[in-house]
């Protein structure tokens, strides 16, 4: 069975600074998915990444894929209060007869202080 | 262009009632996916549909199950409700089930009382 580890579990940052949330899944899967969720609200897609080496930005968020190493990150950059908000990765189980299911990880809660 | 469309959003239910929440999907998309997210269990996946067809099931009880209409639309149900049912439920919609893009609905907010 697929499992998807994410940390850290949660991070407290301050305005301006870098930081990376770390996304292993344990078996191979050839999508990975970054979500965004704010409280109370439902999923937010930011990124898919298809193929390894693959390298996705938007705004202060740049998200990449290493299928070798089963290992995504999701990197802020100088961030602000904006992008508080829980962050998860799901990657694509697909069976043969392609019937799939997303497995996500635990969610990093990301809060970003003044 | 709508997106996916859940109802109800917010739900009070009582322990031993059974529930049904309707997903519908974006126009076009014909597979759906459902997942129940607790602050315990986190997000865990419920059931896929395609092509009104059952294809994936989670591991959650047989008090759990739901369907999918021709028209894409589908419904969960969940019988003799537990507390441990509540939960916000998402659906998510996809063009077929291999799309790259998986958009998800508002959710519904089960509570049990």
């Amino acid at each position: 069975e697929l499992k998807v580890e994410q940390n850290p579990l949660f991070l407290s940052m301050q305005e301006g600074k870098n930081y990376t949330i770390y996304c292993n899944y344990s078996t191979t899967s050839d999508r990975l998915y970054w979500y965004r969720q704010d409280p109370g609200k439902s999923l937010e897609s930011l990124f898919v990444l298809l193929s390894n080496g693959a390298v996705k930005q938007e705004g202060r968020l740049m998200a990449s894929l290493d299928t070798k190493a089963r290992l995504s990150t999701l990197h802020i950059t100088a961030a602000v209060h904006d992008l508080s908000a829980t962050y998860f990765c799901a990657v694509v189980q697909y069976q043969m007869d392609s019937s799939y299911k997303l497995i996500f990880g635990s969610g990093t809660r990301l809060l970003v202080r003044p | 262009k709508a997106g996916v469309t859940q109802t109800p959003r917010y739900l009070i239910k009582t322990r031993g009632q059974q529930v049904t929440l309707s997903c519908s999907p974006i126009s076009g998309h014909r597979s759906v996916s459902w997942y129940q997210q607790t602050p315990g269990q986190g997000l865990q996946f419920l059931f896929e549909y395609f092509s009104e067809t059952q294809r994936n099931k989670g591991n959650f009880p047989g008090r759990f199950s739901g369907r999918q209409f021709s028209n894409s639309r589908s419904e969960m149900n969940v019988s003799t409700l537990e507390l441990g049912d509540s939960a916000l439920y998402l659906c998510a919609s996809s063009l077929r089930p291999r799309s790259t893009g998986y958009t998800f609905g508002s959710g519904t907010r089960l509570t049990v009382v």
